[in-house]
């Protein structure tokens, strides 16, 4: 099935640093949303995005949705241990609402 | 408020027979949608419910069937089991109008 590009796979960091991932399309998307999943439970949403160049924020999260509409950046501030897990993106394509298209995810894991 | 509910939570089946999984989704949501996830892989769309009828199908076959109920709980049902079915089954729930889909904590099928 159709996936969204992740970057990178995965990450190694220190506690404090901070974190960049995206997500690209190879089409345009009519929303973006961020979720964090940890072993063996289901999704969590963090941030949604509606419309190209919006930059919106979830205390140490910031996302943005890419001005062509086939790219989103997700960003943490200062990780702590508990950001560890593996982040989606996901979206919407204008010509199908009903269907969330998933990213690859990005694996994070936070070192003390 | 409880969130989206799903049952059971691990199930372990032999290859051929079938499977029916449950989703109660979150208070004030009408829309329930299901997703597999393969280890190691982003959530891929199954289909979606709405007024008790199939919105949408992603590329699964008809062994993949379901049904929402009148107080919008959903079921998904997967015949003729294979081993390749083996994944955590998720369902998701929204309001129809809005894009914003809440996660289950899944349903981790090993078919043996």
């Amino acid at each position: 099935g159709q996936q969204l590009n992740q970057s990178p796979q995965s990450m190694f960091i220190q506690e404090g640093e901070d974190v960049s991932m995206n997500c690209t399309s190879s089409s345009i998307f009519n929303t973006w949303l961020w979720y964090k999943q940890d072993p063996g439970e289901g999704p969590v949403l963090l941030i949604a995005l509606y419309k190209a160049g919006e930059l919106t924020s979830n205390g140490r999260l910031t996302a943005q949705f890419g001005i062509t509409r086939k790219d989103s950046f997700l960003n943490i501030s200062a990780s702590i241990p508990s950001d560890v897990g593996i982040y989606f993106c996901a979206g919407h394509s204008p010509y199908n609402t009903d269907k969330l298209i998933f990213g690859t995810g990005t694996r994070l894991q936070v070192f003390p | 408020d409880a969130g989206v509910t799903q049952s059971p939570t691990h199930l372990i089946k032999t290859r051929g027979q079938q499977v029916t999984l449950r989703c109660s989704p979150k208070s004030g949501h009408d829309t329930v949608s299901w997703y597999q996830q393969a280890l190691g892989q982003g959530p891929q769309f199954i289909f979606q419910y709405y007024e008790e009828e199939e919105r949408q199908r992603g590329n699964f076959p008809d062994r993949f069937s379901g049904h929402q109920f009148p107080n919008y709980s959903s079921e998904l049902n997967v015949n003729a089991l294979l081993l390749g079915d083996s994944a955590l089954y998720l369902c998701a729930s929204k309001v129809q109008m809005n894009t914003e889909a809440f996660f289950g904590q899944g349903t981790r099928l090993t078919v043996v």
